[in-house]
């Protein structure tokens, strides 16, 4: 089984422009998550998918973050314009219930630098 | 919202001794926590994780013990090795574990020859 896909794996830009970030969940997974790890703490959820509906996304600064998941398979989360704060790791996750277990999973993740 | 706090953030324990890493939660509808070791660079790995309906779970090395009425829950790594050293999350969720998860803020674990 193949896992979560990410790409790119880094990615330094100035300020105050623009960056996108792919996932391609395990096949079959309904629920896909992005996730923000800023250095030295736990990652914080930014939003949550299931299908291609948003299920959660309370913590996502919508100023400047959107996050899509139009065919509800592949997302893309975008920040425009970008801030020195949001140098971080972006997970991605996914989970599908199958046989009481969930299988959460974790992409390697897009480092973002802003400089 | 949850809240997990944990503790401590730094542990450093001669190999061949135990580690004990401790978290609270607050949100009482939690019933699903896992731990995650994620090394520099890397996503974190689930290692093991406990439902509510369970106190305790054992895999080898690495035992998880879950206190529903004080809200919290601890990693025990026995016999630890200098590969055990890394950083330890754990997290909290409800639905059973196909929902998002609150983490705590890490704890680094360095084992020592």
């Amino acid at each position: 089984e193949a896992g979560v896909a990410q790409s790119p794996r880094y990615k330094i830009i100035e300020k105050r422009q623009s960056v996108a970030f792919w996932c391609n969940p395990i096949s079959g997974h309904a629920t896909l998550y992005w996730y923000q790890q800023i250095l030295g703490q736990g990652p914080k959820l930014l939003i949550q998918f299931q299908n291609n509906g948003v299920v959660d996304d309370s913590q996502l600064p919508k100023d400047r973050f959107s996050a899509e998941r139009l065919k509800g398979v592949d997302s893309t989360l975008k920040i425009q314009p970008a801030k020195l704060e949001d140098s971080a790791v972006y997970l991605c996750a996914s989970s599908s219930p199958r046989g009481g277990d969930y299988g959460y999973t974790f992409g390697s993740g897009t480092r973002l630098t802003v400089v | 919202g949850e809240n997990v706090e944990q503790h401590p953030s730094t542990l450093s324990v001669q190999e061949g001794d135990s580690a004990v890493i401790k978290c609270t939660y607050s949100d009482s509808a939690s019933n699903y926590f896992p731990w995650y070791k994620q090394e520099l660079g890397k996503r974190p790995q689930l290692i093991i994780d406990i439902r509510s309906n369970v106190g305790e779970k054992k895999d080898q090395r690495i035992a998880v013990t879950l206190n529903k009425t004080a809200k919290h829950f601890s990693l025990h790594i026995t016999e630890t090795q200098p590969e055990d050293s890394a950083v330890y999350f754990c997290a909290a969720s409800y639905g059973g574990g196909g929902n998002k998860l609150t983490f705590g803020t890490g704890t680094q674990l360095k084992v020592e020859l």
